[in-house]
């Protein structure tokens, strides 16, 4: 069964930082392409990053760019968001989603984790 | 950037009834478009791809068209599982776009 778990969310104050990550079985993760994409609450859903399958292209949302920063151990089949100056416009469910490629790394994302919630609040 | 805007905002249809769903990008994503499913605190769920073909297991009660700026997910006779809010994403130019979401209610 294919699992993605994400963790690491929860309350930080703005300016500061956190780490999320995401667990992953059930599939070869060393194949696949990774996204993060996130969702205000009670808002829709926005594409933050993108990982290829080796790491070495990366893609950020202009909103996170300079800030965020994806990264993977294939080794450990896991998935990492480093966010650094949060944001209030940050706060949000932080789901993880492997990526159906299609070509240069754009596709579909399929299948999700549960997500992670974030919340920068003072 | 590609904007996608997705209508309407709320859909409300009896059980049993046909929903339709209607999805619009500000250029031409060819046929690079996917639908999720999104029930309430829960992660979004893969439908469609390629604006028409249905991911693993989905039912058949769902189906996709349009190409080019337009798109419709048609939900033929709407079961009690299907209330919930769907997306349309398109994945034909960086960065993968959402729409904002279409509701589907119970009438």
């Amino acid at each position: 069964e294919v699992q993605l778990v994400e963790s690491g969310g929860g309350l930080v104050q703005p300016g500061g930082s956190l780490r999320l990550s995401c667990a992953v079985s059930g599939f070869t993760f060393s194949s696949y392409e990774m996204n993060w994409v996130r969702q205000a609450p009670g808002k829709g859903l926005e594409w933050v990053s993108y990982i290829s399958s080796s790491g070495s292209t990366i893609y950020y949302a202009d909103s996170v760019k300079g800030r965020f920063t994806i990264s993977r151990d294939n080794a450990k089949n896991s998935l990492y968001l480093q966010m650094n100056s949060l944001r209030a416009e940050d706060t949000a469910v932080y789901y993880c989603a492997r990526g159906v490629t299609i070509f240069g790394g754009l596709g579909w994302f399929d299948p999700w984790g549960q997500g992670t919630l974030v919340t920068v609040s003072s | 950037e590609i904007v996608m805007t997705q209508s309407p905002a709320t859909l409300s249809v009896s059980p049993g009834e046909r929903g339709t769903l209607s999805c619009r990008a500000s250029q031409s994503v060819s046929r690079n478009l996917a639908w999720y499913q999104q029930k309430s605190g829960q992660a979004p769920r893969l439908l469609i791809y390629g604006a028409s073909t249905r991911a693993t297991g989905i039912p058949a009660r769902f189906s996709g068209s349009g190409s080019g700026t337009e798109f419709t997910l048609t939900i033929s006779s709407l079961q009690s599982e299907d209330f919930a809010v769907y997306y349309c994403q398109q994945y034909n130019n960086w960065p993968p776009a959402f729409g904002q979401g279409t509701k589907v209610e119970i009438k």
